[in-house]
């Protein structure tokens, strides 16, 4: 069956540096998404993407966020300048419709 | 936007029990999903559910989307169920199906 893969699984970073988060979508999905769950805490929406741009966003998602579908395989969530409270499990879904599929999730720890 | 709610928010049961979690929901909307966090934080896809009942091994789900409500049975419970149990359903935006996640049920099933 196939899968949404993330890159890294984890990553360390320093307070203001900037990160990369990477999706692979499943290939025959439409709308690529991006959410954040921070320790404890429910999954949250951030973003939606869809025919080559963003289609939903939440008030979490602010310009210190943004996102990129550099080819025909990637999307990526860009986090500019982090502070500790980004520190989080971010899940890179893609569906055909309703239904998704979540990837295995990226921890980001900002130090 | 959708409301989602879960209960228990926490549940301990012995091995070899059994256990019902609910998910009520405030929209009469039909693409609900159960999700299971591992303890290593992977979302581990349950069922896609929007009406009716389906079962997978020792697990299984029904939906009545007509009374806004889901109920996910495990049976025989193993210390491997551990973990938090979600819902979450679908608002269809402008392009877009993002989900709406419940709080969670924390199960832990102790030998």
């Amino acid at each position: 069956e196939p899968e949404v893969t993330q890159t890294p699984s984890h990553q360390v970073t320093q307070m203001g540096q900037e990160v990369i988060l990477r999706c692979v979508p499943i290939s025959n999905h439409l709308y690529f998404y991006w959410y954040r769950q921070i320790l404890g805490q429910k999954v949250e929406f951030l973003v939606s993407f869809y025919n080559n741009e963003i289609s939903e966003k939440s008030e979490i998602f602010d310009d210190q966020f943004s996102v990129e579908r550099p080819d025909g395989s990637n999307f990526t969530l860009k986090i500019r300048s982090t502070k500790l409270e980004d520190s989080a499990m971010y899940f890179c879904a893609s569906s055909e419709y309703e239904r998704h599929s979540f990837g295995e999730g990226s921890r980001l720890t900002v130090l | 936007g959708i409301q989602v709610e879960q209960s228990p928010p926490d549940l301990i049961l012995q091995e070899g029990a059994n256990s019902t979690l609910r998910c009520n929901f405030s929209d009469s909307v039909n693409n609900l999903q159960w999700f299971h966090q591992n303890p290593w934080g992977q979302l581990i896809n349950l069922f896609y559910i929007p009406s009716g009942t389906k079962q997978n091994g020792r697990l299984s789900a029904t939906t009545v989307a007509t009374e806004r409500y889901s109920l996910l049975y495990i049976s025989s419970s193993q210390t491997t169920d551990s973990g938090v149990y979600f819902c979450a359903l679908a608002y269809s935006g402008a392009g877009s199906y993002q989900l709406t996640f419940g709080k969670g049920t924390k199960l832990s099933v102790i030998p």
